[in-house]
């Protein structure tokens, strides 16, 4: 069955230091690939999204994602955190053959420290 | 736009009350879904629609649950009677699948709600 993996639950980092949120997806196919961000209390906001083309991806707020199909990986980065990006993020994926509904990650908590 | 309303924001209930949480999506998107945020269980798909017609409703956990959407800018959640552990996060989205970028969702700010 099709899988969305985030396989880090908690990530801490030092705001200023770099950071990189993993996701591995398991499909046939290349599927579209989205990041979300999800802030305390509020609802989730996509981030950005892959569908073809450019492997790296370009998204708000600073973060990139970098599509590897070798590797079945959509990894979240970002050059410099800052306090305000400490959040749950999201991986999902929607199926080629079947784009009605998205394919949630379990979610990586970051926590970002002065 | 105003994005997706979902009201109330907040819900708190007594066990065996019936509770009900309204939807309005994007107007010209023709999906609607409605998920579950609990920190055991992560974000769940309950049920979708396409152009008002429930397509999955594998999600939803049992006959307690029902959900609507009589047109195209409203959609209710309802559960009774209600139990303390539906307490949860619930969530509205809406996506307009046109397109490759059809499938992208944007979510409402979300109902919690507490079942005492």
């Amino acid at each position: 069955a099709q899988s969305v993996t985030q396989p880090d639950i908690h990530i801490t980092v030092s705001e200023g230091a770099s950071l990189e949120l993993r996701c591995n997806y398991s499909y046939g196919a290349t599927p579209y690939l989205f990041w979300y961000v999800q802030s305390p209390g509020q609802g989730l906001q996509l981030l950005l999204k892959y569908f073809s083309g450019d492997t790296l991806v370009q998204g708000i707020k600073g973060f990139e994602a970098e599509f590897k199909r070798s590797q079945s990986s959509f990894n979240l980065r970002k050059p410099s955190v800052h306090w305000s990006d400490a959040a749950e993020y999201f991986c999902a994926v929607a199926l080629t053959y079947n784009t009605d509904k998205l394919i949630f990650g379990t979610g990586t908590r970051l926590q970002v420290f002065p | 736009d105003a994005g997706v309303i979902q009201s109330p924001r907040h819900e708190v209930t007594e066990m065996g009350q019936e509770v009900t949480l309204r939807c309005k999506p994007i107007s010209g998107h023709d999906y609607l879904f409605w998920y579950r945020q609990t920190m055991m269980r992560g974000l769940e798909l309950l049920i979708y629609f396409n152009n008002n017609v429930p397509i999955d409703d594998s999600g939803m956990p049992e006959d307690r649950f029902s959900a609507k959407m009589p047109n195209a800018s409203f959609s209710t959640l309802k559960i009774q009677p209600s139990e303390p552990r539906d307490s949860a996060v619930y969530f509205c989205a809406s996506s307009s699948g046109k397109g490759r970028g059809g499938n992208e969702q944007f979510f409402g700010p979300g109902t919690r709600l507490t079942v005492l």
